[in-house]
């Protein structure tokens, strides 16, 4: 089946600092990109949609300035979040799809903890 | 109201039941239908995809009804590893536009 591939999969980081995460679909192309955040025993949230070549949607609420996210091919997103703050310690999936009605392909996801 | 929607549980059955969820989609311009598996601090996983007519994977069948706009889950003789969040999905808009329902949660117990 269809892979991407997401890393890190756990990062520590200190208050202030900022953290990129990568996600590649490595056997297909992903038009579009998904990133999502999870709260322990909450449903996951969408953070934003990002189509390749173009700037990414963001969900109401989700601040575009402190998550940056670049969808500069159909095989890598990332995203970038800025000046961390301790509230921002969550789980973040991305998820790829390709053109039409394909479903959705997860990364592994990484466990942020700011410390 | 939310516009994919799935009681979120948790359901508790023996090992051996069948149980059965739905999810509820509003927008009647839905195109496509995914059921995702999620178990604790892991990615989701896609489970299999819901047909017009229907399909069936082993234990899981996974049917689709238009006019009443839900897609419904079946698993028979649940197993303790079927334990686990069980998301639906719906793409419209040409696959543009993918809509998570928050899950339902399912322990299967000895």
């Amino acid at each position: 089946g269809a892979v991407v591939s997401q890393h890190p999969s756990r990062v520590i980081c200190k208050s202030g600092t900022s953290v990129k995460i990568e996600c590649r679909s490595l056997d297909f192309q992903a038009t579009t990109m998904f990133w999502y955040r999870q709260f322990p025993k909450q449903s996951l949230m969408l953070m934003a949609t990002s189509n390749e070549g173009s700037k990414a949607t963001y969900e109401q609420g989700v601040e575009k300035d402190k998550f940056l996210i670049n969808h500069a091919s159909l095989t890598l997103s990332t995203l970038t979040v800025t000046s961390a703050h301790p509230e921002d310690s969550s789980f973040y999936i991305c998820s790829g799809k390709g053109q039409g009605f394909s479903p959705l392909h997860f990364g592994n996801g990484t466990r942020l903890t700011v410390t | 109201r939310k516009e994919v929607e799935q009681d979120p549980g948790p359901f508790n059955v023996p090992e051996g039941a069948t149980v059965a969820f739905n999810c509820t989609y509003s927008n009647s311009a839905s195109q496509s239908f995914f059921w995702y598996r999620q178990d604790c601090r892991k990615e989701p996983k896609l489970l299999m995809s819901v047909y017009s007519s229907g399909n069936e994977d082993g234990r899981f069948t996974a049917q689709l009804n238009r006019a009443s706009q839900y897609i419904s889950l079946l698993i028979r003789d649940s197993k303790l590893s079927d334990s686990a969040t069980y998301l639906c999905v719906v793409n419209r808009a040409g696959g543009f536009k993918t809509i998570f329902g928050a899950g339902t949660r399912l322990f299967v117990k000895a």
